[in-house]
């Protein structure tokens, strides 16, 4: 079944205390990225991946870093979390960048962090 | 900078048709994408336009005017199951390649 995989769902974390969200696809996709999604504040990309090696910051990256090792796999890492990053986490993956008919991105089951 | 606008709540009655609307303002327009979100799950594919005109997949359908920088999504025969989060998101055009924009959402809640 082609799906995006991430873990943890949850997660309740205190301030300063490095975390790692992994995510994984298994459509073979070179396009992945990351997203936040707050109230009143929609869906906001963090980083996105073009495809191995290589990445990019999206719109709020601050805070944030990613990595893609290997096509597969493309992690968020929060190196000190702040309570301003308590929000619920997406991540993505695509045949390639958004902007053809076959471009769709498929969205993993979201991570909610809470950092206190 | 990019402006994506969509009212924030919809209510309407099981079997009718209801009208999403979104509007935009944005340089480097490239495509609209519509996004279905069930409370607590992720979100999911519904259309993609990119030139003017009616997009149908069954149910639903998504309307494009590019010159009007306005969009809407129609959900005909509704079903309680409809209840959800729609988001718009535009496509724009960078320096770094496209880059998808959402709006905040329309949360729809289908009554008997």
């Amino acid at each position: 079944e082609a799906q995006v995989t991430q873990n943890p769902r949850y997660l309740i974390t205190v301030t300063g205390k490095k975390l790692t969200v992994t995510c994984s696809q298994n459509m073979n996709h070179e396009y992945m990225s990351w997203y936040r999604q707050d109230p009143g504040l929609g869906l906001r990309q963090i980083y996105y991946s073009m495809n191995v090696e290589v990445t990019d910051k999206g719109d709020v990256p601050e805070g944030y870093k990613v990595s893609r090792k290997e096509k597969r796999n493309f992690p968020l890492i929060l190196e000190s979390p702040s309570p301003n990053q308590t929000s619920l986490y997406f991540c993505a993956s695509s045949t390639g960048p958004p902007g053809t008919r076959n471009t769709e991105a498929f969205f993993g089951q979201g991570t909610r962090l809470t950092v206190v | 900078g990019q402006n994506i606008d969509q009212p924030t709540e919809m209510t309407a009655t099981e079997g009718a048709i209801v009208q999403i609307n979104c509007t935009y303002q944005t340089s480097g327009f490239n495509g609209l994408f519509w996004y279905q979100q069930h409370a607590g799950e992720a979100p999911t594919f519904l259309s993609y336009n990119v030139l003017d005109g009616l997009e149908e997949k069954g149910r639903f359908s998504s309307f494009l005017s590019r010159s009007k920088g306005y969009s809407y999504l129609l959900l005909k025969e509704l079903q309680m199951k409809d209840s959800a989060s729609y988001l718009c998101a535009v496509l724009i055009l960078t320096g770094g390649g496209n880059k998808l924009t959402f709006g905040t959402g329309t949360q729809l809640k289908v009554e008997l």
